[in-house]
């Protein structure tokens, strides 16, 4: 299993709010180390949707939001579109494993 | 535009070699370290491994240290994978991504990645 945790799943009707949790622990979010998140729709590459914490790269609409507290981050989509049924990855560093760490990814389904 | 374009995977036995590939294209190769993050049939994604934008340094995850290598070519702008001794484990398809951060100070992450190449390992 991964060493960050995500839900499975997760699903909102068109126009509404969403968050997606991401659940680390000591030797990785909650050390300071920053977060990531990607976005992957199936058979094509991933798209990075939030750099350090909470950083939009540019062209990612500002409808994407990321935040970090303690042994956690969420990254939240407002406004949900259909476009938005994807898989979501938060990533991470472990002082411990001393590599790169990432959740199990996040179905959301628009409904 | 940027590029990375993996290649080189296939079946193989439990207990043979494989070398993955990643052409990349469209910047200035030698500016950026990468990395190879693989995703097992209906799992999430796993690093494997991380060359510095200097090839000075490389670091793998515990489940492949000491049996994949992970090296680059300037010349080619081409980063590989050598696998060797399989596992059934390995099945996945193996994506290579572009180091936008520092992995020296925990902050590697990735603003390209590649459609991926799958493996299958399999007697």
């Amino acid at each position: 299993q991964s060493v960050l945790t995500q839900p499975p799943s997760v699903s909102g009707a068109p126009g509404q709010r969403v968050t997606i949790s991401c659940t680390g622990s000591s030797s990785n979010i909650g050390a300071g180390y920053d977060v990531y998140w990607y976005r992957q729709f199936p058979g094509t590459a991933l798209k990075l949707l939030i750099y350090a914490n909470s950083n939009r790269p540019s062209g990612v609409p500002d409808r994407f939001s990321g935040s970090k507290s303690g042994t956690s981050a969420s990254l939240a989509i407002t406004g949900l579109q259909a476009e938005d049924e994807a898989d979501y990855y938060c990533q991470s560093y472990d002082s411990s494993l001393s590599g790169v760490v990432f959740g199990g990814g996040t179905k959301l389904t628009v409904l | 535009q940027v590029q990375l374009v993996e290649s080189g995977g296939g079946v193989v036995q439990p207990g043979r070699s494989l070398r993955l590939s990643c052409a990349t294209s469209g910047f200035i190769f030698s500016n950026y370290g990468f990395h190879w993050v693989r995703q097992a049939p209906g799992k999430g994604l796993e690093w494997v491994a991380v060359i510095w934008f200097d090839g000075s340094n490389q670091y793998y995850a515990g489940s492949v240290k000491g049996r994949f290598t992970i090296s680059r070519d300037s010349s080619m702008n081409t980063v590989y994978l050598q696998m060797n001794s399989l596992r059934v484990e390995d099945t996945a398809l193996y994506y290579c991504a572009r180091d936008l951060g520092h992995f020296s100070r925990g902050s590697s992450y990735f603003d390209y990645w590649g459609q991926g190449t799958l493996v299958t390992v399999s007697s």
